[in-house]
């Protein structure tokens, strides 16, 4: 148990419609990333939150987006899904030592079908 | 801009022996690189980093060499054992960004 948990675990959808996806960082982790693992493509950088803040961002779609909250879990949220959304995402935090992360701890994912 | 690369996607090695993967990036600001380890229908978990500043890294079975020079790094895993078989990440900060990963495979 990696101590990072995101709900749902299977999320299934209709193209068109919009989901949200949650994080809940290990306990003391400033950091949340967001990855989208699609067949043969990897792990796909999407977005980092640093402490509330967007630190750097990576292949996130403008239909996608994310925050994190005051209590610093995370939402990434995806709007006007199409089939090719269809994807595992991963959520991991970090507890970023001198503003530099040395590992990532990640969740167990969440896999979107969208239909 | 893909920033790391591994340009194997599988490997195939005899229990016992050693596997080696391994990894280019294209630029050289980084800070750490990591290894993570991916089962099926599980997140990846973290397996073994090195820094900038080092040549090599060792945690029992698991070595990473980094060639600055070559911009390459490897990771050995000596001996191999069957549960070894998994997906091999290889990452640079920050932040994390990672490669397409190699699909090991150790036979018995």
């Amino acid at each position: 148990d990696s101590g990072v948990t995101q709900t749902p675990k299977h999320l299934i959808t209709a193209t068109g419609q919009r989901v949200t996806l949650r994080c809940s960082p290990r306990s003391g982790d400033l950091s949340v990333y967001w990855y989208q693992q699609s067949l043969d493509q990897g792990l796909q950088f999407l977005i980092q939150y640093y402490n509330g803040e967007e630190r750097a961002k990576g292949n996130i779609l403008e239909r996608f987006s994310a925050q994190q909250f005051p209590d610093l879990h995370s939402e990434l949220n995806l709007s006007s899904l199409e089939l090719g959304d269809s994807a595992l995402y991963f959520c991991a935090s970090s507890v970023d030592r001198d503003r530099v992360p040395i590992e990532a701890f990640f969740g167990q994912g969440t896999r979107l079908t969208v239909v | 801009d893909q920033q790391v690369k591994q340009n194997s996607p599988s490997l195939s090695v005899q229990e016992g022996r050693i596997s080696i993967l391994n990894c280019d990036y294209t630029n050289s600001m980084f800070d750490y690189f990591l290894w993570y380890k991916k089962y099926p229908a599980e997140g990846p978990t973290f397996l073994i980093s090195i820094s900038s500043i080092k040549d090599k890294n060792e945690d029992g079975r698991f070595t990473v060499f980094l060639n600055k020079s070559a911009k390459h790094l490897s990771l050995h895993i000596v001996p191999s054992q069957p549960g070894d078989s998994a997906v091999y990440f290889c990452a640079r900060n920050t932040p994390l960004v990672f490669g397409k990963g190699t699909r090991l495979s150790v036979i018995a």
